[in-house]
């Protein structure tokens, strides 16, 4: 079965210094990757995602992630944080291969952003 | 934003009443799913549906059950609600061969005492 492992629980960041979120996922001939962010007590709201083609992806926010087929890896990163990205962030797998479509989701890592 | 309604957004119920969570979407998506989010566990994956009457167990399936009859609803019953099932619900949909991702509805927050 799919996972996604994100090592990082939390991470506190000074603003306007870069961060990196690591996520690696188990192997997959075919993957869809994602990245979610959920504000305080807020609902989920895409970042970026990777389905095919160029392997850097770019979102919103500044943000982008790299897919990595041979480390299995789908790193979030951005080049100077804001106070305004202090949020949960999600990194997601679907197994498009399996046909069956499940997005399966790591345990999230908390980003703080200090002033 | 997408068309995802989850009722009720809110409920506190009794242990060993049973539940029903209602996820209605109006984007004719073929994939609806309910995950549970609990800290320090993210988004699991409870059931999904890949079409009317087409469904499957995810990640932690114990305890509830589904049902889609119509393509916009899809239902999460808890038939005997316990406290471990006390979490914020969320209902999402998807249509992974075009836009690929999961739109999430707002949460129902469940409450078991």
């Amino acid at each position: 079965a799919q996972s996604v492992t994100q090592l990082d629980s939390q991470v506190p960041v000074f603003e306007e210094a870069p961060v990196e979120l690591r996520c690696n996922y188990s192997s997959s001939v075919s993957v869809y990757l994602f990245w979610y962010v959920q504000y305080p007590n807020q609902g989920l709201q895409l970042l970026l995602k990777y389905l095919s083609g160029s392997t850097l992806v770019k979102g919103i926010n500044g943000f982008e992630a790299e897919f990595n087929k041979s480390q299995t890896s789908f790193h979030l990163r951005k080049p100077s944080v804001h106070i305004s990205d202090t949020a949960e962030y999600f990194c997601a797998v679907s197994d498009g291969a399996s046909g069956t479509y499940k997005y399966i989701f790591g345990t999230g890592t908390r980003l703080k952003v200090l002033a | 934003d997408a068309g995802i309604t989850q009722s009720p957004r809110h409920k506190v119920t009794e242990t060993g009443t049973p539940v029903t969570l209602r996820c209605h979407q109006t984007e004719n998506h073929r994939y609806m799913y309910w995950y549970r989010q609990d800290p320090g566990h993210g988004l699991r994956l409870i059931h999904y549906s890949y079409g009317v009457k087409d469904t499957d167990k995810g990640e932690v399936s114990d305890g509830y059950s589904v049902s889609r009859s119509k393509t916009e609803d899809f239902l999460l019953t808890l038939e005997s609600a316990t406290s471990s099932q006390t979490s914020v619900y969320f209902c999402a949909i998807s249509d992974p061969l075009s836009t690929g991702e999961l739109f999430f509805g707002e949460g129902s927050r469940l409450t078991v005492l």
